[in-house]
């Protein structure tokens, strides 16, 4: 089971909107709507910021947002604040034995 | 509040042994959610590694680790255990451990990670 394909990093300015791709297979992206987003800052534990495609967990900024077409899922930051630098990863169910996949990562600057 | 805490992470020699521990609080540990092992190799992403069923009647591993890594629970102690054996410089990594939503298959709480080095 390969890595789920994200880009390596996106840049933004304060108040700009962000989306970060992540692509998979008809086997875990596009077969299933359990795809989950995680920030995580340096040395710091993941937090999850999206399941199921597009729910935010209690908590979590609106500024967020998910959605997905065929094999792609995307993460939508709005209003870009200097809080959101950080990496964030995609992970998606999978019907492989491996049953959960992650992305390769993306690395957020805010500029 | 809602806390996992790891413990059991250090050094040791390519082909030793290691068990990790995963303290649960703030949630009912045995009846309700799957829990897993994470890991990060230094300046890396994420990897699932195995889980295992709120009764530990099921579990499951990622194909690198099988036949090496044992996962199990004391529901009575709200504890999860990853007994590592044969273990090898690719493991390096911090592994974290993390609930799962077995509804919307997020890993919705997470422990802040333990280090786990392998090197002669």
């Amino acid at each position: 089971q390969s890595a789920l394909t994200q880009p390596a990093s996106v840049s933004g300015s304060p108040g700009q909107s962000i989306t970060i791709s992540c692509t998979g297979t008809s086997s875990d992206v596009g077969g299933y709507n359990f795809v989950s987003w995680y920030q995580q800052h340096p040395g710091k534990a993941p937090k999850l910021m999206i399941y199921e495609v597009s729910h935010r967990p209690s908590g979590v900024s609106n500024r967020f947002s998910g959605s997905k077409s065929g094999n792609t899922a995307s993460l939508t930051i709005s209003g870009l604040q200097a809080e959101d630098e950080a990496d964030y990863y995609c992970s998606s169910y999978t019907s492989s034995s491996t049953f959960y996949v992650f992305g390769t990562g993306t690395k957020v600057t805010v500029l | 509040e809602v806390q996992l805490v790891e413990s059991g992470g250090t050094l040791v020699q390519p082909g030793g042994s290691l068990r990790l521990s995963c303290a649960a609080s703030g949630f009912t540990f045995s009846s309700t959610y799957w829990m897993n092992w994470v890991r990060q190799a230094p300046g890396k992403g994420l990897e699932w590694v195995a889980n295992i069923k709120q009764d530990g009647s099921e579990k499951y591993y990622v194909d690198s680790v099988k036949g090496r890594f044992t996962l199990s629970r004391d529901n009575a102690k709200n504890s999860l255990y990853l007994q590592m054996n044969s273990l090898r410089g690719e493991d390096t990594a911090v592994y974290y451990c993390a609930r799962l939503n077995s509804g919307t298959h997020g890993f919705d709480i997470w422990g802040q990670g333990t280090m786990v080095t392998v090197s002669s």
